[in-house]
């Protein structure tokens, strides 16, 4: 079975610094699809970031980039220049590409909080 | 935007009472997820629906049912509420058969949070 983890519970950075958030991910299939999701204080769950197992290069959006090492099956976000708005869950997901699979597996989460 | 509408913020419910979860989007997706999140759980997966009257059990589908009968709506239902299902109930919905599909990320609603007395 397809296991995701996310062995920091809470990290903490100050406004405009730089920090990382790890993932790991157990699964035999070699096609699939890894996200992260921010979950604010007012709970709405948001994509932050999809990278495709098969495409070597990492997926950005803006400030948010991803570490994705496909041998070590590790997957971290990196958030740069960070802003107070960053303060949130931030969850890690799997899923692969079977035809009906339709569920995302998330980590336990790792709770983010950007200090000024 | 896409707007995925849970009918209550906040639930109180006794142990044994039924408990509906009402969840409703308004941009045709074929799928729809009921997950489950707790603390240092993450969120699981209780039950899916890709098409009106399909359901698929989730990883948690024990003493929970659902009901789609429309395709915007999507129903949790605790048919004996028990203590241990006080928890934060989260729907999703999402376009198209393909999990992953470019154009079809999962669409969350804001959360129902449930304490069974």
């Amino acid at each position: 079975a397809q296991t995701v983890t996310q062995s920091q519970p809470e990290m903490s950075v100050q406004e405009a610094e730089t920090v990382t958030l790890s993932c790991t991910y157990d699964t035999s299939e070699n096609n699939y699809y890894l996200f992260w999701y921010k979950q604010p204080p007012s709970r709405q769950m948001i994509l932050v970031i999809r990278q495709e197992a098969y495409k070597q290069q990492n997926a950005t959006e803006n400030r948010f980039s991803v570490n994705f090492q496909k041998a070590a099956k590790s997957f971290s976000l990196k958030i740069s220049d960070s802003q107070l708005g960053d303060t949130a869950m931030y969850f890690c997901a799997f899923s692969d590409r079977g035809y009906n699979t339709d569920k995302l597996i998330f980590g336990t989460g790792t709770r983010l909080q950007v200090f000024p | 935007d896409v707007k995925v509408t849970q009918s209550s913020r906040y639930l109180v419910k006794r142990t044994g009472e039924k408990v509906f979860l009402e969840c409703v989007q308004d941009m045709d997706h074929e799928n729809m997820f009921w997950y489950r999140q707790d603390p240092g759980l993450g969120l699981r997966l209780i039950y899916f629906s890709y098409d009106v009257k399909m359901k698929e059990k989730g990883d948690i589908p024990e003493g929970y049912s659902v009901s789609r009968e429309k395709k915007e709506r999507f129903s949790l239902i605790l048919e004996s509420a028990s203590t241990n299902q006080t928890s934060m109930y989260l729907c999703a919905s999402r376009y198209g058969r393909v999990v992953s599909s470019d154009n079809s990320p999962l669409h969350f609603g804001n959360g129902t949070r449930l304490t069974v007395t």
